[in-house]
């Protein structure tokens, strides 16, 4: 079965570059998740879309950015990195109208240097 | 304050034995979704089971069950017959509401199978 896709899977880059994250949901899937994982903590929620439109927004710094295309895949923009963006970086798809399951994308890894 | 609280930091248990991970959440809305994942040390995040608020059943995935207790606000997650690959990280997670609203995710238990 198709699942949550990230790309790129790892990425570095240098303080104060940008980096952009893409996520392709589960076919179906109309809500989209971002989160952050930092070493040793649990995920942190950043941003949600329902729809192509943001739903719930949480400790996401105004440096970052996300939107949701018309195809429901979702990029999360991040710009002036700093060491501390250092982090797993999550998406997740679900159905947005019910309470089902939601799974999770296998991260991307953002390393600031 | 906390909204899902997983008091066991690290679990060790035996192989082939079962295990429980304890998980008690805090909300006022009557319609939510608990879930548990797995988070092996290759850092993925892998969907274990899910409970609805309204599901009477207790949910249950092969190896994997979830002792729903509505009243205590508990969701413990049971695994029995524990394998040498279940060695990871565990995290509560809840949803509360529908259309796009965010996971709150426990603090996690790392487990530890012995052989």
């Amino acid at each position: 079965a198709a699942g949550v896709i990230q790309s790129p899977r790892h990425l570095i880059k240098e303080k104060r570059e940008t980096a952009t994250l893409k996520c392709y949901p589960i076919p179906r899937h109309d809500t989209v998740y971002w989160y952050q994982q930092g070493p040793g903590q649990d995920p942190q929620f950043l941003i949600s879309f329902y729809e192509k439109m943001q739903s719930d927004k949480g400790s996401i710094p105004d440096r970052f950015s996300a939107q949701q295309f018309s195809d429901y895949h979702s990029e999360l923009n991040m710009s002036s990195l700093e060491l501390g963006d250092s982090a797993l970086y999550f998406c997740a798809s679900s159905l947005g109208d019910s309470d089902t399951e939601a799974f999770f994308g296998q991260g991307t890894r953002l390393t600031v240097v | 304050a906390q909204k899902i609280t997983q008091t066991q930091p690290g679990m060790f248990v035996q192989e082939k034995e079962a295990v429980t991970l304890d998980c008690t959440y805090d909300t006022s809305d009557q319609s939510y979704g608990l879930f548990w994942y797995k988070q092996p040390s290759s850092g993925e995040m892998i969907f274990l089971i899910y409970q609805g608020s309204y599901d009477e059943q207790n949910a249950t995935e092969g190896r994997y069950s979830l002792n729903f207790q509505k009243a205590r606000k508990s969701a413990n997650l049971v695994i029995s017959a524990s394998q040498l690959g279940d060695s990871a990280m565990y995290f509560c997670a809840m949803r509360e509401g529908s259309y796009g609203q965010n996971f709150v995710f426990g603090p996690g238990t790392r487990l530890s199978v012995l052989p």
